[in-house]
């Protein structure tokens, strides 16, 4: 079974509008971390934002947060006002038992932010 | 900032060749990765590391080798390139919060 789903594999958005990327996860450890990534054409991982299991409020930095429903197991990323240089893959991923678990990523989302 | 840095960021080798790919980080990580990754497409787990000493085979077999004598160094070795192996390399080391990624190795076989 997936463990990371997104079921969104492209996704446009206007210039400056915000932009939700959907990502549920499965897992029955207690402690698991969730994680995003962007990846541009030219192929890096851009780590964005990180939310812990027993974190009490949603992660955010600059114009990404993250919407955590521990109980429906979603994170969904949000981007604010939305820039030409957000287009590119969005790959959600977690992290089951502490730091010394794997990484495992969903397929991804393609976003295209129209100017 | 992330301090993980991957060598050769491009490579083209022919069949046969013997090649390592190079991935260092200086973040004291001990947990060390190496994903196999198509254009456009998911992250595949090929091998992962602990610490010194440890490695482990990921989710997808691979003909690649790892090693890890020192914590920043996790080098990936293929003791003979085959076309099948063309594609991109991506490392990553993690602590608790946090997960970086080196620029990636894209590696063509001919």
């Amino acid at each position: 079974a997936q463990k990371i789903t997104q079921t969104q594999p492209g996704m446009f958005v206007q210039e400056k509008e915000a932009v939700t990327l959907d990502c549920t996860y499965d897992t029955s450890d207690p402690s698991y971390g969730l994680f995003w990534y962007k990846q541009p054409s030219s192929g890096e991982m851009i780590f964005l934002i990180y939310q812990g299991s027993y974190d009490q409020q949603n992660a955010t930095e600059g114009r990404y947060s993250l919407n955590f429903q521990k109980a429906r197991k979603s994170a969904n990323l949000v981007i604010s006002a939305s820039q030409l240089g957000d287009s590119a893959m969005y790959f959600c991923a977690m992290r089951e038992g502490g730091s010394q678990g794997n990484l495992i990523f969903g397929k991804g989302t393609k976003l295209s932010v129209k100017p | 900032e992330a301090d993980i840095y991957q060598t050769p960021r491009y490579l083209v080798i022919g069949t046969g060749k013997k090649i390592t790919l190079e991935c260092s980080q200086t973040m004291g990580h001990d947990k060390m990765y190496w994903y196999q990754q198509d254009p456009g497409m998911e992250l595949h787990l090929i091998h992962y590391s602990y610490g010194v000493n440890s490695t482990e085979k990921g989710d997808l077999s691979s003909e690649s080798t790892v090693s890890r004598i020192r914590t920043e160094h996790f080098p990936l070795t293929l003791e003979s390139a085959r076309p099948s192996h063309t594609s991109q390399y991506l490392c990553a080391s993690s602590d608790y919060s946090e997960a970086f990624f080196g620029q990636g190795t894209r590696l063509t076989v001919v």
